[in-house]
């Protein structure tokens, strides 16, 4: 099974820095990744799909690179809206699916 | 609108069964393959097991093989998910997920709860 690393586990910023987030998978999935936000208690929501590509209804200052092994997502401006649990998830190999550990970004 | 909604979840004993549900609509049910995606408490997501259109193919986790049957019925516009012999480890939310082409999980349920305990 491929795995998926995420760095950092946890981050602390302010509302309006730029923050960005990686996922390593063990071995290449080429641009078969994607990115979801989870907020508590809820459902996650998808921000990104492969790699890239940005979710109908997602805001632009999400966005998604890299391909093969090493992946980023960047939010551009953070807004207070945007503090949540991410995770990334790749669907290059399947089954099964695998998800990163997550990244929870709190409020500095 | 697009919808997931689950139901089914409660407390169950270990080596007892469970069978979730998952009514979908807004969308052409048929048309998708579905998934089941749980996450333990204050855990990360876990991928459970995914079954085609017309449930030709069928895939489960090692985690839950020979244990969780997933099925659906296009008539009815539902996915379901049956669990038996479980365990401890079993306890989480379930979710049903519906993929898109690229294979990320673009709708989502609200989630059921199933706890395994004695």
């Amino acid at each position: 099974d491929i795995q998926m690393t995420q760095s950092p586990s946890s981050v602390s910023a302010s509302v309006g820095d730029r923050v960005t987030i990686t996922c390593r998978a063990s071995q290449g999935i080429s641009s078969w990744l994607a990115w979801y936000q989870q907020k508590p208690g809820k459902a996650p929501k998808l921000l990104i799909y492969a790699a890239s590509s940005l979710q109908s209804g997602v805001p632009s200052r999400f966005s998604g690179s890299g391909s093969g092994t090493d992946f980023t997502l960047t939010i551009s401006s953070l807004q207070p809206e945007d503090f949540a649990t991410y995770y990334c998830q790749q669907a290059n190999s399947f089954p099964p699916y695998t998800f990163g550990q997550g990244t929870k970004l709190e409020i500095k | 609108e697009v919808q997931l909604v689950e139901s089914g979840g409660g407390l169950v004993k270990p080596g007892g069964s469970l069978r979730l549900s998952c009514a979908a609509s807004g969308f052409t049910f048929s048309s998708y393959s579905m998934n089941w995606v749980r996450q333990a408490p204050g855990k990360g997501l876990e991928w459970v097991s995914s079954i085609s259109s017309s449930s030709s193919y069928i895939y489960y986790a090692d985690s839950v093989k020979g244990r969780f049957t997933i099925s659906r019925d296009n008539a009815k516009n539902s996915l379901y998910l049956q669990m038996n012999s479980l365990r401890a480890e079993d306890t989480a939310v379930y979710y049903c997920a519906r993929p898109t082409g690229a294979d990320a999980f673009d709708i989502w349920g609200q989630g059921t709860m199933v706890t395994v305990s004695s």
